[in-house]
């Protein structure tokens, strides 16, 4: 079945980069997301990253794919304490402009002034 | 513009009572999603329609659990006979069907069944 797998907790220091990982099993998967969720808020898309490529990168945002090891992360540059909140990962269920996702179980990344 | 809206943002009732839970996509938005979502866990997906019909059901934990989308744009979640486990924060989310399948989410339900 399918499966998304994070590490639960990271804490960095601010000005510090943060790397989230993540582990998905499904291959056929055509997009790969990351969202951000703070306390009491729904999720906010952050990006994604379209299976035929290994990296996007967004202003302070950088997406790395390795998809033969089913691995995705995503670093955050010069992490602010504003960036501290749940971030997940989640898999297209069937590919293509439709269908629901997969949700990881999500990584809480504190930052420390 | 205005994003995915939810009411109400909280519900508390009791069990064995129904509970209806509305959402607004986004003007456009083709697609809808409901997803669960547990305390400490990602959402887990519920059911989503494509215009006004439920095109993948399989989310629904058991038949006490339904959704329309009669008109293809506002959708209700109706939970019937609630039960202490169905306390959950219940988000809508909704797409234009575009290639990437940009899912935007609502604020969510915070659903208490005491």
């Amino acid at each position: 079945g399918e499966d998304v797998e994070q590490s639960l907790f990271l804490s960095v220091r601010e000005g510090d980069s943060s790397v989230i990982n993540c582990t998905y099993t499904d291959s056929s998967s055509t997009y790969l997301y990351w969202y951000k969720q703070e306390p009491g808020a729904g999720l906010q898309l952050l990006t994604y990253i379209f299976s035929n490529m290994d990296m996007k990168q967004d202003q302070r945002l950088t997406v790395l794919l390795n998809k033969k090891d089913k691995h995705l992360s995503l670093r955050i540059a010069d992490t602010q304490t504003g960036d501290s909140a749940i971030y997940f990962c989640a898999e297209s269920m069937r590919g293509g402009s439709q269908g629901n996702l997969i949700f990881g179980k999500g990584t809480k990344l504190s930052v420390k002034p | 513009g205005a994003g995915v809206s939810q009411t109400p943002s909280n519900k508390v009732t009791e069990k064995g009572k129904y509970v209806e839970l509305r959402c607004d996509p986004i003007s456009g938005h083709t697609a809808l999603y409901w997803y669960r979502q547990s305390l400490g866990q990602g959402p887990e997906f519920l059911i989503y329609f494509q215009g006004t019909g439920a095109a993948d059901d399989s989310g629904l934990p058991n038949d006490r659990f339904f959704a329309v989308r009669p008109e293809g744009s506002v959708s209700t979640l109706k939970i019937q006979r609630t039960e202490r486990g169905d306390s959950a924060v219940y988000l809508c989310a909704s797409s234009d069907g575009t290639s990437a399948n940009e899912q935007f989410f609502g604020p969510g339900t915070r659903l208490t069944v005491l």
